[in-house]
Parts: structure tokens; sequence; C-alpha cells
């Protein structure tokens, strides 16, 4: 159980375009979605937080016009990167949270690596 | 300020031995401690978990101890195998704070030498 995916598993455009990348909850339902982002070597860098049926929230110095997220239903959850750059490119994750009192655990998509020319 | 502090971030042992992973937090009010395993170009993968009641929790080869005076939680993996190869990161999240959002370390590479 818990397995959550995500398509594409990679993905290369060219600078200008957009890219969405989608993230589902295969066998549990999840009110809240997360946006990661690793850099090369770095730590889980939280992109956003993706509640269903309401806005993302997004961490400071993360631009929401340029990663829109779209939370439709409780197992699924978009990311559109808009007007792609190079510096975009990275290995974007996603994940899912069962949690409540006393709990949390978030499972987590196997990424997607933008590449972007 | 970075919340969760992962001071080694490597950690070389041999096979059948045990190994060690450290972190550290700073928000008091972080409850809930999480540990995953990440292999390169994949998502990391839940590990062990342990709340803020609890001192000590086991799962197989796997062993978190938290030490809350200390701010400090380990995980133990005995007796460590070369598949245990790895980054391992420590998260934590408080329950009163926004959606349960995790705070990560920057992660621990584990290497196991057969």
């Amino acid at each position: 159980g818990a397995v959550v995916s995500q398509h594409p598993s990679r993905v290369i455009c060219k600078s200008g375009t957009s890219v969405k990348i989608e993230c589902r909850s295969l066998d549990f339902q999840a009110t809240t979605m997360f946006w990661y982002r690793q850099f090369p070597k770095k730590s889980l860098m939280l992109m956003a937080t993706s509640n269903e049926g309401s806005k993302a929230t997004y961490e400071q110095g993360v631009e929401k016009d340029k990663f829109l997220i779209n939370h439709a239903s409780l197992t699924l959850s978009t990311l559109t990167v808009t007007s792609a750059h190079p510096e975009d490119s990275s290995f974007y994750i996603c994940s899912a949270s069962v949690a409540g009192p006393g709990y949390n655990e978030q499972f987590f998509g196997p990424g997607t690596r933008l590449t972007v020319l | 300020d970075q919340q969760v502090k992962q001071n080694s971030p490597s950690l070389s042992v041999q096979e059948g031995r045990i190994s060690i992973l450290n972190c550290d937090y700073t928000n008091s009010m972080f409850d809930y401690f999480l540990w995953y395993k990440k292999y390169p170009a994949e998502g990391p993968t839940f590990l062990i978990s342990i709340s803020s009641i609890k001192d000590k929790n086991e799962d197989g080869r796997f062993t978190v101890f938290l030490n809350k005076s200390a701010k400090h939680l380990s995980l133990h993996i005995v007796p460590s195998q070369p598949g245990d190869s790895a980054v391992y990161f420590c998260a934590a999240s408080a329950s009163g704070g926004s959606n349960y959002k995790l705070t990560f370390g920057k992660g621990t590479l584990l290497t196991v030498n057969p």
C-alpha cells in the first residue's frame, strides 16, 4: 500500500515551454500533497504544500506564478513549470501525506527529472 | 537557519557491523520524526518513525532513538548490509504546524562495504 506515482519520470524540453508533472496516490486518498525540488548533492527543498480543493501554500522564495500547482482530487496533484528555463532543470519529487494526531507519514513518488535546454 | 541537521555527510561501515546515523534538531515544536532512505534519481522511501512520546522505536534491523532533552535522534542499522548503501534523510514535523509539513536534514551517505 501507500504507493505514489509520478508522470513523466523524465522530460526534456526547450526553454520557454511549459511542463506538467502529475502526482498520484494510487491506493489511498491524500488530503495533502507536497512538492519538493532536489538539487545535486543537496537536501529536499519543499516548494509548496497542496491541499485538495484549495490554493497551494508556497514556501518563501518559490514563485507561485512560475510553479503552478493544482490539486483537483484526493488522489491527484499537478505541478506545471511555466516558461521553463535551464535553471529550472532539477529533480522534482512529490509526496502524499497521511497524517493525524500523533502520526505523520509522507509517501514519496519516484521523482521527475526535468532538463530544460 | 537549519532546523534539522545531519552533521555527517557520509559514513562508511563494514558489512555486518552497526551503522549509526545521527540527527539534531533545534525546533522544540517538532514532535514527530522520520527517517527516509534514498537512492539516486529515486524518491525517498520511508524507513521508520518515532513520536516524541517515545524514546525508542524498533523495526527489524532498524531502531530509532530519540533524546528530547538533547534534541537528538539516531538511526541504528544492525547488521548493516551492502544493500543499505544509500543517502539517509532525517525529517521532523510539528503536529501543530501547517499541514504536517516535513523539514529535512541534508542527508548522510551511508556506504556499507562487503
